[in-house]
Formats: structure tokens, sequence, C-alpha cells
């Protein structure tokens, strides 16, 4: 079985501190990872996407991720009370073919970024 | 702004009522989606289409039914649905390949009375 773990929180960060989201895979074999970040009532937007070991940074977000251990992170620096969501991680657990090619969610690490 | 498009945004339907929802995107991408999700649980993949051939069931009640008119559209006819079918649907799209994300919809909030 093929899955996506998270921590689903709530985690509460002060703002202006570092918030810290982390996420494990099943499948060995997975390529490409990605963080989106969901409001209440809202669909999901992607924050970030990341397919190589090690980080990669984005304004105020950075990604890493550890294929041995199976293991991809999402770091928030200079938290925002805009930054309270929750944050789903997703993993394609099918090829890289248009047909193949789907996303697991985890089931999303609920932040609350507090003034 | 949205690049894929969901109409309409909220429904309201009887469990004897045929409705459809709709899904249009113009990013040229091969790969539509459609998606369940309900409340506080995360996004479940219900059907995968790939050019324009339906690729991935995801063993949907058949009171489901998608379909893939051309590249850039895609409907979900629903009929015979139950109050547990009361969710947010998201459509999203996709290049296929491994490092290209889903663009989703805004989704449209289904409720079953």
């Amino acid at each position: 079985q093929k899955e996506v773990e998270q921590n689903s929180g709530p985690l509460s960060v002060p703002e202006g501190a570092i918030a810290s989201l982390n996420c494990t895979y099943s499948d060995r074999g997975s390529q490409s990872f990605f963080w989106y970040r969901q409001y209440s009532g809202k669909s999901p937007e992607l924050i970030m996407f990341i397919y190589s070991n090690g980080d990669k940074e984005d304004g105020r977000f950075t990604a890493q991720l550890n294929k041995a251990s199976q293991y991809v992170s999402l770091l928030i620096r200079d938290s925002q009370p805009s930054d309270s969501a929750t944050y789903l991680c997703a993993v394609n657990f099918g090829g890289s073919g248009a047909g193949s090619y789907q996303l697991t969610f985890g089931k999303g690490t609920k932040l609350s970024v507090i003034p | 702004d949205t690049e894929v498009t969901q109409t309409p945004k909220h429904l309201v339907m009887g469990m004897t009522n045929k409705k459809s929802l709709k899904c249009e995107q113009h990013m040229g991408h091969r790969a539509m989606y459609w998606y369940k999700q309900k409340a506080k649980k995360p996004p479940e993949l219900m059907f995968v289409y790939s050019y324009e051939k339906l690729s991935i069931n995801e063993s949907v009640p058949s009171r489901f039914s998608p379909e893939c008119p051309n590249s850039s559209l895609l409907n979900l006819h629903l009929h015979a649905l139950q109050p547990e079918d009361s969710a947010l649907y998201l459509c999203a799209s996709a290049q296929g390949i491994l490092d290209s994300p889903l663009h989703f919809g805004n989704g449209t909030r289904l409720t079953v009375t």
C-alpha cells in the first residue's frame, strides 16, 4: 500500500518563527514530491515541488528531500499569520507518463501562526 | 485567478436528480483528474484521463460517470447520489511529466439532500 504520512497537528508557531512540516512516504521508488497549501473551504494551491535529494528554496519556503530516509519536509521562514492553513504533502506514486501520473496526498498538517 | 475553471461553484441536488460538474483548462495539459475531498480529509483520487482516454478509475461507484469530450474539457455526471457523496469535488490538470504539478480548479461544493 502506498502511503503518505504527516503529523496532523495543529502546529502552532509565533509570528516570525520558522515552521517545520514533515512528511514520510512508503514507496522508495517515488520520484516527485509536492507541497500544497489549503485554506479552509478553498482548493489546494502549489507551494513547492522537489525531486532531487537536498534542499530547494523559493522565497520564505525551503523544501528538503531525503530519498534514503523517505522523508520530505517544508520549512517556512519568518512565518506570517497569513501562512495559517493546512499543508498537504503529495507524492507521485505513478510513473512519468501522463496516464500514470497521479498524486497521493497525506492527511495534511494544520499550521497556526500566532501574532 | 486559477487556470482550471470549474462550474458550478456550489450545487445542491436531491438523490433522484441528474447533474453534471464541468471543468475546463487551456494550458495544453494532457492529463486531467477528478478528486473528491471530504471535510478535514485529504483529496482522494477518483479518475484520471490521459490524452482524452480514461486511464485510472479508483473503484468509484457507477453513480459517478466521467467524460472527457476533448483535451480541454472534463465532465463528471452525477446520478442517484447519496448524502454521503456530499463533498468538495476538485478538478485538476497536469503535463504528466516528472516534475509537473497538479493545477487545481476552485472546486465544486456539492450537497446531496
